[in-house]
């Protein structure tokens, strides 16, 4: 259907560590999976996406894959620092501007 | 930079009253879309609209309905509020040339419904 699973919903990393949330789906039409960082009292932003066509991506950080097969999709922060702290939510696209948003992961990096 | 503007932060609303939420978009964006964001829901599409005048329902259009007249706005209504709306409401923009674009949204209106 239409819904993104995504986990886990709250993650605590420490400082320097890396943080992985993952994202599943279930619709095999899906080729745009965008990821959007809100940190608190703010508005959602774009920080990395990836299109069907391509199984990772990498931004300095940040990096997201994609495993069309398992219908999964990952976003994966290294070395983190406090302002990681945010609500991450994945989506998915069926080639339109439509999207379906994943439930959210509050994550705290803690100093 | 994309300026998305929402007309209010907080409202506080009673049950049965007709409420409005306004956004506004400053850069030309043919696509805008109303979205609320509840815990652990996440964020739902309620409507959206590619064009002046024309609007599609999302997945959860129950109790709402839209307006957009110019390009630059895109109205949300609850034409009779209900304390299960409740929620925070985000409005987006995206530019509408392509498919998959970036949405770029607003700061959010949290209404209260008592």
């Amino acid at each position: 259907g239409e819904n993104v699973e995504q986990h886990p919903s709250t993650l605590s990393v420490q400082e320097g560590d890396s943080a992985v949330i993952k994202c599943t789906y279930s619709d095999s039409a899906s080729n745009y999976f965008p990821w959007y960082k809100q940190e608190l009292g703010k508005r959602p932003q774009l920080i990395i996406d990836i299109r069907s066509n391509v199984g990772e991506k990498k931004d300095q950080r940040i990096a997201v894959t994609l495993n069309k097969t398992a219908k999964h999709f990952s976003l994966h922060i290294t070395e983190t620092q406090p302002e990681d702290s945010a609500v991450y939510f994945c989506a998915r696209g069926l080639g339109g501007n439509q999207f379906y948003f994943g439930t959210g992961t509050s994550l705290t990096v803690i100093p | 930079d994309v300026k998305v503007t929402q007309s209010s932060r907080y409202l506080v609303k009673r049950t049965g009253e007709k409420v409005f939420l306004e956004c506004v978009q400053d850069m030309d964006h043919e696509n805008m879309f109303w979205y609320r964001q509840d815990p652990g829901l996440g964020l739902r599409l309620i409507y959206f609209s590619y064009d002046v005048k024309m609007k599609e329902k999302g997945d959860i259009p129950e109790g709402y309905s839209v307006s957009r007249e110019k390009k630059e706005r895109f109205s949300l209504i609850l034409e009779s509020a209900s304390t299960n709306q409740t929620s925070m409401y985000l409005c987006a923009s995206s530019l509408g040339a392509e498919t998959n674009e970036k949405l770029f949204f607003g700061s959010g209106t949290q209404l209260s419904v008592l």
